[in-house]
């Protein structure tokens, strides 16, 4: 069974400061995702992560997937408020669907001033 | 403009009925999929649809049923046979194989 844990679970920051998101997956997938959900509202897409060594990034944020090691990290640069939220990372099933996903718990991001 | 579209955004139901969560999409994404959100917690995989009139269970699906006559429409229903079914519905859809699935905008239901 497919297990993704993500630490911390939560995070409190202060503006202008650094931070790294883990996300550990239990099982081979070559495929994961970030999502950001503000209260109440549905799911963004982040990231989309292929390959082992893909790095890719977005303003202040930056996602990275070791598949060997079975992690992905999302690092925060300079954190401003308006990135607060909860961050997910999401691992495929596998198969052709590429949206049979399991989710992690979610890293609920507060950044203060 | 494209997206996909669940309704209602809040829907309240007694104990023992069954209440149907609509979602439509006109993507043109052959792949949906019905996540249920808990407080504090991830998304998991109730059902999902790679084709029209065929459609297979995800992780939580007892309580639940699903049909798929269109290619734009995937709708769930919660029975009475779900025991906590207060929760935020969230319908997905993607092209599969080639993109990462997109999500709606949820529908939270609350048993009364």
């Amino acid at each position: 069974e497919l297990k993704v844990e993500q630490n911390p679970l939560f995070l409190s920051m202060q503006e202008g400061k650094n931070y790294t998101i883990y996300c550990n997956y239990s099982t081979t997938s070559d495929r994961l995702y970030w999502y950001r959900q503000d209260p109440g509202k549905s799911l963004e897409s982040l990231f989309v992560l292929l390959s082992n060594g893909a790095v890719k990034q977005e303003g202040r944020l930056m996602a990275s997937l070791d598949t060997k090691a079975r992690l992905s990290t999302l690092h925060i640069t300079a954190a401003v408020h308006d990135l607060s939220a909860t961050y997910f990372c999401a691992v495929d099933k596998g198969g052709t669907s590429y949206g049979k996903l399991t989710f992690g718990q979610g890293t609920i991001l507060t950044v203060h001033p | 403009d494209g997206g996909i579209t669940q309704s209602p955004k809040y829907l309240f139901r007694k104990e023992g009925q069954n209440v149907t969560l609509s979602c439509e999409q006109n993507l043109n994404h052959d792949a949906m999929y019905w996540y249920r959100q808990d407080p504090g917690q991830g998304l998991r995989l109730i059902y999902y649809s790679q084709i029209v009139n065929d459609f297979q269970k995800g992780d939580i699906a007892e309580g639940y049923s699903v049909s798929r006559e269109k290619k734009e429409s995937f709708p769930l229903t919660v029975t009475s046979a779900q025991k906590n079914p207060t929760a935020f519905y969230l319908c997905a859809s993607n092209i599969q194989g080639q993109t990462e699935a997109f999500f709606g905008q949820g529908t939270r239901l609350t048993v009364v």
